[in-house]
C-alpha cells in the first residue's frame, strides 16, 4: 500500500473551511483514498473516500488531483466538535480491511 | 452512533480472569473485524470474519478467542491475558471482505486494561 504524508498538527477557526492536505505519490491505479477520524478514546470515524473524481457527502468533500499524487480533505464549516486526528489512509481495493493509520493530522478547532 | 455497538466500554480484568468482548452491528454486513489499538502503535488487523467464517487470524496469541455467531454478532473472548494486553480493541463491519472500494465501519472500542 501506499504511503501517505500529512502535517502534523493543523489549526482552523469555527466556521471556517479547514483544508486538511495529503501527499500519496505512490499511489497505484486502483487504490483508493480514504479519510477516517478519531476523537480521542473513540474509534476512528470513516469520513469519504475515493478513487479518482472528486466526491462529496454529508460530512465533507474530497478532491483528488488528476495525478492523484496528492488530495484535500474539506470540511466546509468547521465545529469545535471537529476537533480530531484526521488519517488519510491509500488502500488497494481487496485490502480495505488493512488500514495503516500512520500519525495523521491534528485539527484543533477554535472558537 | 455508527451501527457498530460495542460492550463493555471499558473493562479491568486480573491475569486470571475470563471475560468476553461483544460487538453488534446493525448495519447488514457481512464482514467483522477485530482491532488492537495501543498506545503509540498502529492500527492493528486480528481477525477478520467474512460470512461467520473466519478468513483470517493475523497471528493473534490464542488467549484471544473470537466467535461469530452470525453475521451481525462478533465476541471476542479473553483469557489469561497479560498486563501488555491493555489496550483499545476496536470491532469493524463492513459489506464484506474484499470487495472493491469497501467501507470499514468502527465502533466506539472497548478499552481493556489488564492488571
Amino acid at each position: 500500500d501506499a504511503k501517505t504524508t500529512q502535517p502534523t498538527s493543523m489549526d482552523c477557526a469555527e466556521g471556517r473551511a479547514a483544508n486538511l492536505p495529503c501527499n500519496h505519490s505512490t499511489i497505484s491505479g486502483n487504490e483508493y483514498v480514504y479519510w477516517y477520524r478519531q476523537i480521542h478514546s473513540q474509534g476512528p470515524q470513516y469520513i469519504i473516500h475515493g478513487l479518482k473524481n472528486n466526491e462529496t457527502n454529508e460530512m465533507a468533500s474530497l478532491i483528488i488531483t488528476e495525478d492523484r499524487k496528492s488530495s484535500t480533505l474539506i470540511l466546509p464549516h468547521a465545529t469545535l466538535r471537529d476537533t480530531a486526528v484526521y488519517y488519510c489512509i491509500v488502500s488497494s481495493p481487496s485490502r480495505t480491511d488493512k488500514l495503516i493509520f500512520g500519525t495523521g493530522t491534528r485539527l484543533q478547532v477554535f472558537p | 452512533e455508527t451501527g457498530v455497538t460495542q460492550t463493555p466500554r471499558h473493562l479491568v480484568m486480573g491475569m486470571t480472569n475470563k471475560k468476553s468482548l461483544k460487538c453488534e452491528q446493525h448495519l447488514g454486513h457481512n464482514a467483522m473485524y477485530w482491532y488492537k489499538q495501543s498506545a503509540k502503535k498502529p492500527l492493528e488487523l486480528m481477525f477478520v470474519y467474512n460470512f461467520k467464517e473466519q478468513t483470517e487470524n493475523n497471528s493473534v496469541p490464542s488467549r484471544f478467542s473470537p466467535e461469530c455467531p452470525n453475521s451481525s454478532h462478533l465476541f471476542l473472548h479473553l483469557h489469561t491475558l497479560q498486563p501488555e494486553d491493555s489496550a483499545l480493541y476496536l470491532c469493524a463491519s463492513s459489506q464484506m471482505q474484499g470487495l472493491s472500494g469497501n467501507t470499514i465501519y468502527f465502533g466506539e472500542g472497548s478499552w481493556l486494561t489488564v492488571v
